[in-house]
């Protein structure tokens, strides 16, 4: 099974700022199948970053996705309200495993 | 426009088995080469994937739980149901059913408690 770990656990920024977000795996991820969720309290997870670096339909140019192999990141170049949730990257190459989360929250 | 409900039992009794049914509306489990999932979220916890359906009804299972599990599915209803058995505390979270190998439709979650 492929451990995906994401760091920070927490991320304290304000808004309009950059946030960068990791997401590394045990081994290797097949075809650089990791997607990235954006979830907010009492909603299901949303998809904003599949194959590692596309972005999902409807998701903003301020989200983007980037890395292969083992190592992978999410950026958002600047903060938005409605940006502070938590953030969870799946790997979906090898049956399928996420990362324990990255809380972004407001400074 | 996809959309899955998920329904069933907001309270099992320990050692008993979860029933979990997702209707999916704006698509068919029995084409476009889907997979059909269920995945849960213990309270104030992360995801872990329970296991897939494919369209040709195939399946997969999460390792730590597949001697419990069973993804089954009924075409004529447009649905997909998850059985889990032997149920705990450790069970209880919200489950979510989403389509695809990356998740691009989900349910709303319904949560599931494992209490006597």
């Amino acid at each position: 099974e492929i451990v995906l770990t994401q760091s920070p656990g927490t991320l304290s920024l304000s808004p309009g700022e950059r946030a960068t977000l990791s997401c590394r795996a045990s081994q290797s991820v097949s075809g650089n199948y990791l997607a990235w969720y954006q979830q907010k309290p009492g909603q299901a997870p949303r998809l904003l970053i599949y194959g590692a670096s596309s972005r999902a339909t409807g998701i903003p140019d301020n989200f983007s996705g980037s890395g292969s192999g083992t190592d992978f990141t999410l950026t958002i170049s600047r903060l938005e309200p409605e940006d502070f949730a938590v953030y969870y990257c799946q790997q979906y190459g090898s049956s399928s495993t996420f990362g324990q989360g990255t809380k972004v929250e407001i400074k | 426009q996809v959309q899955l409900q998920e329904s069933g039992p907001g309270l099992v009794k320990p050692s008993e088995t979860l029933s979990l049914t997702c209707s999916v509306s704006g698509g068919s489990v029995n084409s476009g080469s889907y997979h059909w999932n269920w995945i849960r979220q213990p309270p104030g916890k992360g995801l872990e994937w329970i296991g897939y359906i494919y369209y040709s009804g195939d399946t997969k299972y999460n390792p730590s739980l597949k001697s419990r599990v069973t993804i089954s599915v009924d075409k004529s209803k447009n649905q997909f149901s998850l059985r889990l058995s032997s149920v705990t505390a450790a069970d209880t979270a919200v489950y979510y059913c989403a389509r695809g190998r990356r998740y691009d439709y989900w349910g709303q979650g319904t949560l599931v408690t494992v209490s006597s």
